[in-house]
């Protein structure tokens, strides 16, 4: 399968604890963004790289949040000290960009956390 | 004003008719713009982008952009069953992808 993977697909976690999501990328996709989704809501987006250099984080995002992306292929999404408005799915997508191309972004099938 | 509008819907259309979809943004310097199909508990899956105003055909698919009016739309030729789902716009804006919320669609068999 040579699409976006994310692991774990579902995780289920106390009040409190902290929880870490990974994702693979498309091979050879410089770009990779994390986006959280709630019910009835579109994917807001997070925060994202290219390559290994994280280029912005959404300004909302709490920073109990932390995203790398350390040789600029897989990346990981931490949340510490989850909190029950955290319960969301989390989508990660990647693409490839380069000088007047489109941002066409392919996203993975999500991680569904579930705070307690 | 939100960045991009969509109307939740449920849209109930029956099957074999043209499903229109809308969407509206407020960024007039948004370049790209997006249209995703999500299945409920599943993620959103790419079905066209469109950067140039007017029509953009991709088999039962349709894209139009209107950009001085801030208007794109989705068409769906012969609507069946396995259409029924939620249709995200998504519009660029800087180096990342709005999304709206979405509207649901309900394809009437």
């Amino acid at each position: 399968d040579t699409g976006v993977s994310q692991d774990p697909r579902h995780k289920i976690t106390k009040r409190g604890q902290n929880v870490t999501f990974r994702c693979d990328p498309i091979s050879e996709h410089n770009r990779l963004y994390w986006y959280r989704q709630t019910l009835g809501q579109g994917p807001e987006f997070l925060t994202y790289f290219q390559n290994e250099a994280q280029l912005e984080k959404s300004r909302l995002l709490s920073d109990r949040f932390s995203a790398e992306r350390p040789k600029g292929s897989f990346s990981t999404l931490e949340i510490q000290r989850t909190e029950q408005g955290d319960s969301a799915m989390y989508l990660c997508a990647s693409s490839f960009i380069q000088l007047l191309s489109t941002d066409t972004q392919y996203f993975g099938p999500g991680t569904r956390l579930t705070v307690l | 004003q939100k960045e991009v509008e969509q109307n939740s819907g449920p849209l109930s259309v029956p099957e074999g008719a043209i499903a229109s979809l809308n969407c509206t943004y407020s960024d007039r310097g948004s370049q790209s713009f997006f249209w995703y199909r999500q299945y409920s508990g599943k993620s959103p899956e790419l079905i066209m982008f469109i950067y140039s105003n007017g029509d953009k055909e991709d088999g039962r698919f349709t894209a139009q952009l209107n950009k001085a009016s801030q208007y794109v739309s989705l068409l769906i030729r012969d609507s069946q069953p396995s259409d029924s789902a939620t249709y995200l716009c998504a519009v660029n804006r800087d180096d990342k992808i709005i999304f709206g919320k979405g509207t649901r669609l309900h394809i009437l068999p």
